[in-house]
């Protein structure tokens, strides 16, 4: 298996809902990032796990909260998103190290 | 500070060469990579250099200058699939974190 694979596809949600993004990978890679991409803007680093602990949170705001719950899997939590939060996330993985990093196919989220 | 520049936008004939540029001014240097990416999917590794020199990779080359901080992808053989960004990123500090430029958007036509 060499991909990353996302769920959903597609999620509109209102701002008050409470909703999780999931993201999977089964190439042993042991670093795992989250992206934020606007519309013909590049992406946007968010967060990065390495073995299972974050290592970086570029300022992002509480309302997207990270897990990783096993080295083949990572979540975003989402709660109390605001419209401007609509965008598509793209999950990553890549061996640790300097190494190129895999994207999944993204979630487009709409924030009503 | 951190800065990725690329022409926004570029067009090409079908079975002509593209050179597509990206300079950078980076707090850290520890490799480029360029990516590929079509409309509302997600972005596709094409080529990785981390040293002088160029790098080829069958249609796809790229070619980095550290001492310039510049960096190309050159594409031959221009094929209508290729019509896609070409995102410039910079591994910059630890933790393999990239920053992306803000892509160059090439259209081929026939």
């Amino acid at each position: 298996d060499t991909e990353v694979t996302q769920t959903p596809k597609h999620l509109v949600m209102g701002m008050t809902n409470k909703k999780s993004l999931k993201c999977e990978q089964h190439m042993g890679h042991r670093a795992m990032y989250w992206y934020k991409q606007k519309a013909k803007k590049p992406p946007e680093l968010m967060f990065v796990y390495s073995y299972e602990k974050l290592s970086i949170n570029e300022s992002v705001p509480s309302r997207f909260s990270p897990e990783c719950p096993n080295s083949s899997l990572l979540n975003l939590h989402l709660h109390a998103l605001q419209p401007e939060d609509s965008a598509l996330y793209l999950c990553a993985s890549s061996p640790m190290g300097n190494n190129e990093q895999f994207f999944g196919p993204g979630t487009r989220l709409t924030v009503l | 500070g951190q800065n990725i520049d690329q022409p926004t936008e570029m067009t090409a004939t079908e079975g002509a060469i593209v050179q597509i540029n990206c300079t950078y001014q980076t707090s850290g240097f520890n490799g480029l990579f360029w990516y590929q990416q079509h409309a509302g999917e997600a972005p596709t590794f094409l080529s990785y250099n981390v040293l002088d020199g160029l790098e080829e990779k069958g249609r796809f080359s790229s070619f980095l200058s550290r001492s310039k901080g510049y960096s190309y992808l050159l594409l031959k053989e221009l094929q209508m699939k290729d019509s896609a960004s070409y995102l410039c990123a910079v591994r910059s500090g630890g933790y393999n974190k990239l920053i992306f430029g803000a892509g160059t958007r090439l259209a081929v036509h026939p």
